[in-house]
């Protein structure tokens, strides 16, 4: 199975600031990883697929990169609706796995 | 609009089998796979297994000795079933749309407990 490092698993940033959540890839994955937004007591959604590319509807502060197996999310400029947990998901190979989650609070 | 529904009985005694229902609307089960995904309180989230829009399905191999998948597509249901339960398998289970994840239910808390 591909393992999913994602860190860090929690995280507590100010307005304004510019964040970035990682996952490490344990095997080659391309680019076949999303990015959920989840807010308490709702259901994952997705803000980045094929890794870079930004779902309908997310603000364009989010975006998505690659360094060889690192995949990033970053955050340019954090704003308070931004507080959620994100995960991201590999769907390069059966069975799909997901990273272990960050909680991002809002200092 | 697409919209998916979870569906089941909230509380499950130890060693019982779990049914649970996902009901979809604005899209067919022929032309898209549905996923199950769960998540324990205060944790990450786990694929439990597909069903795809041919019927194949294919499942997390530390789950397969417990968990089935089927569908109903005059019904536009997909069906997980899983026995054995225990009370690590406390969570909110979603069912989700498509390898993209794109639209998901609103989830169904199940409690393992006696």
């Amino acid at each position: 199975d591909i393992q999913m490092t994602q860190s860090p698993s929690s995280m507590s940033a100010s307005l304004g600031d510019r964040v970035t959540i990682t996952c490490q890839a344990s095997q080659d994955i391309g680019n076949n990883l999303i990015w959920f937004q989840q807010k308490p007591g709702k259901s994952p959604r997705p803000m980045i697929y094929y890794a870079t590319n930004l779902a309908n509807g997310v603000p364009s502060r989010f975006s998505g990169s690659r360094s060889g197996s690192d995949y990033s999310l970053t955050i340019s400029s954090l704003e308070s609706e931004d507080m959620a947990d994100y995960h991201c998901l590999q769907y390069k190979q059966y069975p799909l796995t997901f990273g272990s989650g960050t909680k991002l609070e809002i200092k | 609009q697409v919209q998916l529904k979870e569906s089941g009985p909230g509380l499950v005694q130890p060693s019982q089998t779990l049914s649970l229902t996902c009901t979809v609307s604005g899209f067919s089960l022929m032309d898209y796979s549905v996923h199950w995904v769960r998540q324990p309180p205060g944790k990450g989230l786990e694929w439990m297994g597909r069903m795809k829009y041919d019927g194949d399905t294919y499942y997390n191999s530390a789950l397969k000795s417990r968990l089935s998948i089927s569908r109903d597509t005059s019904k536009s249901q997909v069906f997980l079933k899983m026995n054995s339960l225990q009370t690590e398998d406390t969570a909110i289970y979603y069912c989700t749309r498509r390898y993209l994840f794109d639209y998901w239910g609103q989830g169904v808390m199940v409690t393992v407990s006696s």
